[in-house]
């Protein structure tokens, strides 16, 4: 079974430029879930998805917005990129709706966005 | 106030030898779950094990295990039998199953094999 897959693997763009992200889960997993990685804020969550509904949001401004394909496959946008938006992207997915038993979510390579 | 604390910024152990990585956690909600993984330098997060508050007994996954001591808020992630491939950033995280239900991550410690 293949794993979670992000799209574009690297990508580097200006401040100001906005960038969209891609998001394939496993096959049978409903549930998206988006982190961003940096060096100094470390693992944060972003927003989760499951049926299309964004389910949790995590403390970012309204430049950061996503959403969910009937597919599952899901997408996140960052408008107006700043400096401080250079970070690795991570999406995740899982089964079950978490709250719904156990829930392990899988981790697709991430995507490594630099903003000059 | 930190959910999740890794006191431990990096390790170092030996081949074949045991390393102990330290997670303690802070929750209010009874129903939670904790998870380890690995993150090599490549990047992709590698799920190893998951505990449930409810478990009675520690998790364990070949050659990790989790020492779930939930009165004292900790679950430690065990490696048996180190191996050079071990070498990686290994964070804690916590799901709470009650309102936040996303996974808050500790900040990680880097195991040098």
């Amino acid at each position: 079974k293949a794993g979670v897959t992000q799209t574009p693997r690297y990508l580097i763009k200006t401040r100001g430029q906005q960038v969209t992200l891609s998001c394939s889960p496993i096959s049978g997993h409903r549930s998206v879930s988006w982190y961003q990685q940096t060096p100094g804020q470390g693992l944060q969550f972003l927003f989760e998805y499951f049926s299309e509904t964004q389910r949790n949001k995590g403390n970012f401004p309204g430049r950061f917005s996503g959403r969910q394909f009937s597919n599952s496959r899901s997408e996140m946008n960052v408008s107006t990129l700043e400096l401080g938006d250079s970070a690795l992207y991570l999406c995740a997915s899982s089964f079950k709706l978490p709250g719904q038993g156990t829930s392990e979510q899988y981790f697709g390579p991430g995507t490594r966005l630099t903003v000059t | 106030a930190q959910k999740i604390t890794q006191t431990q910024p990096g390790m170092f152990v030996q081949e074949k030898e045991a390393v102990t990585l330290d997670c303690t956690y802070d929750t209010s909600d009874p129903s939670y779950g904790l998870f380890w993984y690995k993150q090599p330098s490549s990047g992709e997060m590698i799920f190893l094990i998951y505990q449930g508050s409810y478990d009675q007994q520690n998790a364990t996954e070949g050659r990790y295990s989790l020492n779930f001591q939930k009165a004292r808020k900790s679950a430690n992630l065990v490696i048996s039998a180190s191996q050079l491939g071990d070498s990686a950033m290994y964070f804690c995280a916590m799901r709470e199953e009650g309102s936040a239900r996303q996974l808050t991550f500790g900040s990680g410690t880097q195991l040098t094999v």
